[in-house]
């Protein structure tokens, strides 16, 4: 099945700079790459998306890039801001079982 | 609104009791699908269902159970049997099971053991 690893386990940058979350998966046959941000006591919201046609997408400040030869994807956010302080989540498929594969989590802190 | 409607937010169940989280949702997906997310944690497969009157066992399924009577509920029963249930539980949709399929999360139900 799908193994999916995200990297770092937490992350802390100044309010402005940029932030970057990677992720690796095992399944070479996936296509779907999502990223979720999770605030305190809520459910993940889907914030950006990319399919294996594409290497990279652009959404404002939020970016994600893809590498299907080396089958990692990257989340980049620009100009933080506090409000993107969250737990932020990858995921790929898992064609056999039909589901999403969910990495660790990355806890972003943005100070300011 | 569409959406999915996790009821209720907080629940406290006693040892050896059963509880039931209820999943609603209004999108017109055929799939579904419980996750657990312990403090600091991941999200955890529980259990997930194509199609009504269908569903298939996830990671962490044991003490857990469910039905899918209609397209639009999927409860989630927490028996007696999971011995660390407390939990942060989320209940999610997609369009289809199959892969490539964006899935969106209700709100979260908090459930603690007392």
């Amino acid at each position: 099945g799908e193994n999916v690893e995200q990297h770092p386990s937490t992350l802390s940058v100044q309010e402005g700079d940029s932030a970057v979350i990677k992720c690796t998966y095992s399944d070479s046959a996936s296509n779907y790459f999502p990223w979720y941000k999770q605030e305190l006591g809520k459910g993940p919201q889907l914030i950006i998306d990319i399919r294996s046609n594409v290497g990279e997408k652009k959404d404002q400040r939020i970016a994600v890039t893809l590498n299907k030869t080396a089958k990692h994807f990257s989340l980049h956010i620009t100009e933080t801001q506090p409000e993107d302080s969250a737990v932020y989540f990858c995921a790929a498929p898992q064609f056999d079982g039909n589901k999403l594969v969910f990495g660790a989590g990355t806890i972003l802190r943005v100070k300011s | 609104d569409g959406g999915i409607t996790q009821s209720p937010k907080y629940l406290f169940r006693k040892e050896g009791q059963n509880v039931t989280l209820s999943c609603e949702q209004n999108l017109n997906h055929d799939a579904m699908y419980w996750y657990r997310q312990d403090p600091g944690q991941g999200l955890r497969l529980i259990y997930y269902s194509q199609i009504v009157n269908d569903f298939q066992k996830g990671d962490i399924a044991e003490g857990y159970s469910v039905s899918r009577e209609k397209k639009e509920s999927f409860p989630l029963t927490v028996t007696s049997a999971q011995k660390n249930p407390t939990a942060f539980y989320l209940c999610a949709s997609s369009m289809t099971g199959l892969g490539g399929n964006t899935i969106y999360f209700g709100e979260g139900s908090w459930l603690t053991v007392v």
